[in-house]
C-alpha cells in the first residue's frame, strides 16, 4: 500500500514556466516531508524539505506548499529551467524512521 | 558536507556468483544507512534498514539470506548479493542519516547499477 500518492507522472512545461508536483498523504504521524530530484543513472539528491509547522518554504526557485488538514504538500518550481529536467520524488515519515516515496514525476522542460 | 558514495558504480556479473556493494558517508558519521533498489522509471523500494553493530531490520518480501548487510561501521555499510540471477539486475542505492530525532535528515549515494548475466 503506498503510503504517498504522487501527481502527475509526468509533465512537460515550457522555459519559464512553472512546475508543479503534488503528493498527498494519509499517516498523520508523518512530521518530515522531503523532496528529491533524480537524474538518470544518479542516484536522488535532497532538494527541499519541509515540516508541519510551516505552510510554505522556498528555497531558490523552489517552493514547497504544505496543507496539514488536507494532508497534502506539493513542489512548485518557479521559472523552470531545461536543467530542471529529472524525476521529482516527493516523501514522508515519521522521524527518524524510514521514508515512504512517492511514484515519481518525470519533469521535461522545453527550450 | 553529507556525502554518500559508493562501491562499485557499476557491475556486471555472471549468474551464481555473489556482488559486493559498498556504501560510505565520507565526511560524516551516520547513525543509519538505508538500502534501496530501484527499477527503470520507477520509484524507489526501501530493502533494509541498518544500524552500526547490529544485525539489519529487513522489509516483507526481501530475502535476508540471498541480500546480506553488514554495518561494520559508523561510515561503512556493504550489501552482498549472493548467487546473483539475472533478475536481481536492478539499480541499487543506499542512504546515511545525518542528525538525530526530529532534525535527521537522509542523503543518499550515487547508486550501483547491477548487470547479471
Amino acid at each position: 500500500q503506498q503510503q504517498v500518492k504522487q501527481s502527475p507522472q509526468s509533465l512537460i512545461v515550457q522555459k519559464g514556466g512553472i512546475s508543479i508536483i503534488n503528493c498527498a498523504y494519509e499517516n498523520t504521524a508523518f512530521d518530515y516531508f522531503p523532496w528529491y530530484q533524480q537524474f538518470p543513472g544518479k542516484g536522488p539528491a535532497l532538494l527541499i524539505a519541509i515540516r508541519p509547522d510551516v505552510s510554505e518554504k522556498k528555497e531558490g526557485r523552489f517552493t514547497i506548499s504544505f496543507n496539514k488538514s488536507a494532508k497534502q504538500f506539493s513542489l512548485h518550481i518557479m521559472d523552470s529551467q531545461p536543467g530542471d529536467s529529472a524525476t521529482y520524488f516527493c516523501a514522508a515519515s515519521r522521524s527518524p524512521y524510514k521514508l515512504s516515496f512517492g511514484a515519481g514525476t518525470t519533469v521535461t522542460v522545453r527550450a | 558536507g553529507a556525502v554518500v558514495s559508493q562501491h562499485p558504480s557499476w557491475v556486471i556479473c555472471k549468474s551464481g556468483t555473489s556482488v559486493k556493494i559498498e556504501c560510505r558517508s565520507l565526511d560524516f558519521q551516520a547513525t543509519t544507512m538505508f538500502w534501496y533498489r530501484q527499477f527503470p522509471k520507477q520509484s524507489l523500494m526501501l530493502m533494509a534498514t541498518s544500524n552500526e553493530g547490529s544485525k539489519a531490520t529487513y522489509e516483507q518480501g526481501v530475502e535476508k539470506d540471498k541480500f546480506l548487510i553488514n554495518h561494520a561501521s559508523l561510515t561503512l555499510s556493504t550489501l552482498t548479493v549472493t548467487s546473483a540471477h539475472p533478475e536481481d539486475s536492478s539499480f541499487y542505492i543506499c542512504s546515511a542519516t545525518v542528525g538525530s530525532g526530529s532534525t535527521d535528515t537522509q542523503y543518499f549515494g550515487p547508486g550501483t547499477r547491477l548487470t547479471v548475466l
